[in-house]
């Protein structure tokens, strides 16, 4: 079975602090995405990374693909209230089926004013 | 506004009586799917759907019906509802374009089963 595990599970801090979550595997995959779900909404896609050792940033949001492309960091830089909300990371699995996609449980960030 | 729609968006039943939530996108996708997301164990694919007439098993699909006459909809069919069906449903659709697995989420339905 293929999993995604994710850590820290919980986070919470204060506005201006810098944090990282990971998503690790003992799969490789082809690619891997990065979603933030806010409460009584749908998660919605931040970013998709495909090439080991892959960087990409978004704003104050640093992504990195692992070089044996098994697992991922998020780094969020001076966070902010607005940052709040469940961080998701997603794969192919089956194979690497395009479909067939598997989450992990995610990280719950709590940003304090 | 490019968007997926889910109905109902609350709901709550009874132990066997037969009920199907809608989904449809407007954004001409390919991909579709249905997720049901539960405290403790995330987000887990039912159904998924490449293309019209194409349906593939998630990792949960037990219990769950879907089928793909029309590209916009994908409905999830709950033939005989039991209460470990309780849960909150996304569904979700995405290009598939360049190996792309993009997906855009609706709204999510709440599912009640007494």
């Amino acid at each position: 079975t293929q999993l995604l595990e994710q850590s820290p599970q919980f986070l919470s801090i204060q506005e201006g602090e810098n944090l990282t979550v990971y998503c690790n595997s003992s799969s490789v995959f082809s690619s891997l995405q990065w979603y933030r779900q806010e409460p009584g909404e749908g998660p919605v896609l931040l970013v998709t990374v495909v090439t080991g050792g892959e960087v990409k940033k978004l704003k104050r949001l640093t992504f990195q693909f692992g070089d044996a492309r098994k697992d991922s960091s998020l780094h969020i830089t001076a966070a902010q209230p607005g940052d709040t909300g469940l961080y998701l990371c997603a794969a192919p699995g089956y194979g690497g089926s395009q479909g067939n996609l598997i989450f992990g449980k995610g990280t719950k960030l709590s940003v304090k004013p | 506004e490019a968007q997926v729609t889910q109905n109902p968006r609350y709901l709550i039943t009874v132990t066997g009586k037969k009920l199907t939530v809608t989904c449809s996108q407007n954004m001409n996708h390919e991909y579709m799917s249905w997720y049901r997301q539960d405290p403790g164990l995330g987000l887990r694919q039912i159904y998924y759907s490449m293309n019209v007439e194409v349906t593939d098993k998630g990792d949960v699909p037990e219990g769950y019906k879907v089928s793909r006459k029309e590209k916009r909809n994908f409905p999830l069919i709950l033939e005989s509802p039991s209460p470990n069906q309780t849960s909150l449903y996304f569904c979700a659709s995405g290009p598939l374009a360049g190996g792309s697995n993009e997906q855009f989420f609706g709204p999510g339905t709440r599912l009640t089963v007494l």
